[in-house]
């Protein structure tokens, strides 16, 4: 069975400070899609990134990249410069055979 | 734009009352899901729906039943609710298929059972 594993349940920075979140996943199928997504207090999910397994090149979205490691199967998302808004519930997920599959999620506090 | 609609966004039920969650989109997507967001456990994917006319278990299925009622309606059923089952649900769906676009949420349904 497929698994998503976010092993760190919560982390803080400093505004304007760079910081990564980790995914790392378990998959037999070759072709998959793997998504970040944002949910800040609203409870409203919001797409942040995503990255087709068969792309080599590491997705990028203004301040948002992920460093994609196939054969690890790592999935880390990276955000620069980070904000106040931010703050959320951040979410790794995999999506094959029109199933999604999602992390247990990292509560980012971004401290001003 | 409404995109996936949830209803109701709140609701309380006594343990072994029965409910029906709705689910629209107007997005003309095929895939459709049902998750529930526990704290500490991500969302777990209960039901999904490939097609109109197919369902799937998904992770934790038990205790839960759906309707593909058509393209754009997508119900989860609780027919005797328990405590175990308070949780915040949320529809999603995908255009699914070989275009894999991100799965668009609704706003969700926090449903306490006592």
């Amino acid at each position: 069975a497929q698994t998503v594993t976010q092993s760190q349940p919560e982390m803080s920075v400093q505004e304007a400070e760079t910081v990564t979140l980790s995914c790392t996943y378990d998959t037999s199928e070759n072709n998959y899609y793997l998504f970040w997504y944002k949910q800040p207090p609203s409870r409203q999910m919001i797409l942040v990134i995503r990255q087709e397994a068969y792309k080599q090149q590491n997705a990028t979205e203004n301040r948002f990249s992920v460093n994609f490691q196939k054969a690890a199967k790592s999935f880390s998302l990276k955000i620069s410069d980070s904000q106040l808004g931010d703050t959320a519930m951040y979410f790794c997920a995999i999506e094959w055979d029109d199933k999604i599959i999602f992390g247990k999620g990292t509560r980012l506090h971004i401290l001003p | 734009n409404a995109g996936v609609t949830q209803t109701p966004k709140f609701q309380v039920l006594k343990t072994g009352q029965s409910m029906t969650l709705q689910c629209a989109q107007d997005m003309n997507h095929n895939s459709m899901y049902w998750y529930r967001q526990d704290p500490g456990m991500g969302l777990r994917l209960i039901y999904y729906s490939a097609s109109e006319g197919t369902t799937d278990k998904g992770e934790v299925p038990n205790g839960y039943n759906v309707s593909r009622l058509n393209k754009r309606e997508f119900s989860l059923r609780l027919e005797s609710a328990a405590p175990s089952q308070t949780s915040v649900y949320f529809c999603a769906s995908s255009a699914g298929g070989p275009w894999n676009t991100e799965a668009f949420f609704g706003q969700g349904t926090r449903l306490t059972v006592v």
